[in-house]
């Protein structure tokens, strides 16, 4: 069974600074895709980032982007120029092609210190 | 475009009542998921659609929860009866095929 471990329970960063939140997972498929969301306070749960795991390159999305490496099984989230609202629980999540089912990981708090 | 509209967002009710959820995914998807959040266990499925069928009702916690898709629009799930445990933030999301998932803003249930 495919398991997402996210080793960081909370995480600073100081504004206009970058982060990176970790997130590895076990599978034994070739194909997936992987998910990163966050949950501000307001709960309601956002996608930031996909990666399909057959892209070598790896997914951007303004201030967001991913470190995928494929052998390691790794997943990490860069977020460059920290604001305010980055603020949330970020988790980290993983689909098999075959199942719509998410596997999510325990999530990562995210603190912007101003 | 809408998002996925979850109703209410916030209900409070005693023990043994019946309690019910709504969802309205965004039109055109043809998935619908309900996942359940706490702090002990995270977020868990419950149970998945395809096309207003249900396809994995495996996460289902127990007969006292349903759930139906009577229309591509419009889903519901249902606790009856309500206890203090099923306590907790109940989310549904929306997806085409084998896209992203898309997120309502959940509906928080509190059981007295």
């Amino acid at each position: 069974a495919q398991t997402v471990t996210q080793s960081q329970p909370e995480m600073s960063v100081q504004e206009a600074e970058t982060v990176t939140l970790s997130c590895t997972y076990d599978t034994s498929e070739s194909d997936y895709y992987l998910f990163w969301y966050k949950q501000p306070p307001s709960r309601q749960m956002i996608l930031v980032i996909r990666q399909e795991a057959y892209k070598q390159q790896n997914a951007t999305e303004n201030r967001f982007s991913v470190n995928f490496q494929k052998a390691a099984k790794s997943f990490s989230l860069k977020i460059s120029d920290s604001q305010l609202g980055d603020a949330a629980m970020y988790f980290c999540a993983y689909r098999s092609p075959s199942n719509y089912q998410l596997i999510w990981g325990a999530g990562t708090k995210l603190i912007i210190k101003p | 475009d809408a998002g996925v509209i979850q109703s209410p967002r916030h209900e409070v009710t005693e023990m043994g009542q019946e309690v019910t959820l709504r969802c309205k995914p965004i039109s055109g998807h043809d998935y619908l998921f309900w996942y359940r959040q706490t702090m002990m266990r995270g977020l868990e499925l419950l149970i998945y659609f395809n096309n207003n069928v249900p396809i994995d009702d495996s996460g289902m916690p127990e007969d006292r929860f349903s759930a139906k898709m009577p229309n591509a629009s419009f889903s519901t799930l249902k606790i009856q009866p309500s206890e203090p445990r099923d306590s907790a933030v109940y989310f549904c999301a929306s997806s085409l095929a084998y896209n992203e998932q898309f997120f309502g803003p959940g509906t928080r249930l509190t059981v007295l």
